[in-house]
């Protein structure tokens, strides 16, 4: 089974930068992977943050950033803001499968 | 604007099969463009896909469905087969089925695109709980 890791949690001061990652069990994750972020405040549906590995969803200010990171792929926080405490998943294309990580819960203090 | 709005009983028994539908308000399924998919998230828990499905839109097009391997035995994913025309195609639907209270989660539906697999647009959530 496949199983992709996220860190658990992660702390930033505001102004800073942070770098959360995503592995996979199985091996290195790359493109073809189609890897994607997504930001969750707690009682909030999801919201689309990066496709495609580094494009920027629609409305998502430009210190998010994302790139592949050895055999990972990466979302950074560059200039974090009091706004950016939530919960962040990546997801990964597998086969014809869908995998979600277990999400790195952010503070920003 | 596209939007995605789901339903549900709210509160469903132990080894019963509970039923969600997904609207789409400001476009339809029908199409090649993007899957349709469920997602859920237990309480205090990551997101977990369960499932997409792909309507091409021909007439006797049922959809093509991709499963999360864990809970294919129990899913069924499903596009509203009542109207002809793909581009008024509104709903699409999951069953769930013997259903514990390890399937209590808020479930989201969303688009998906079918070139890159992002769920670019999420409905708000409806919340299952299984209890007797």
């Amino acid at each position: 089974q496949t199983v992709v890791t996220q860190e658990p949690s992660l702390s930033v001061s505001p102004g800073g930068t942070v770098t959360l990652t995503c592995a996979l069990s199985s091996g290195s994750v790359s493109t073809t992977y189609f890897p994607s972020w997504y930001q969750q405040i707690p009682g909030q549906a999801p919201r689309p943050l990066i496709y495609s590995t580094h494009i920027r969803s629609s409305g998502v200010p430009d210190r998010f950033s994302g790139s592949v990171l050895g055999n990972k792929v990466a979302l950074t926080i560059t200039g974090a803001q009091p706004d950016d405490e939530a919960d962040y998943y990546c997801m990964l294309y597998v086969g014809n499968d869908v995998v979600f990580g277990g999400g790195t819960k952010l503070t920003v203090l | 604007q596209l939007q995605l709005q789901e339903s549900g009983p709210g509160l469903v028994k132990p080894a019963e099969t509970v039923s969600l539908t997904c609207r789409v308000s400001g476009g339809s399924v029908g199409g090649t463009t993007y899957h349709w998919a469920w997602i859920r998230q237990s309480p205090g828990k990551g997101l977990e896909w369960i499932g997409s499905i792909y309507y091409g839109g021909g007439l006797y097009d049922r959809g093509n469905t991709y499963y999360n391997p864990s809970l294919r035995s129990r899913v069924s994913i499903s596009i509203d087969t009542s109207r002809k025309q793909f581009s008024m195609k509104k709903e699409f639907y999951l069953t769930l089925s013997s259903v514990t209270a390890a399937d209590t989660a808020v479930y989201y539906c969303a688009r998906q695109y079918s070139g890159n697999w992002a769920f670019d647009l999420w409905g708000q959530g409806t919340r299952v709980r299984v209890s007797s």
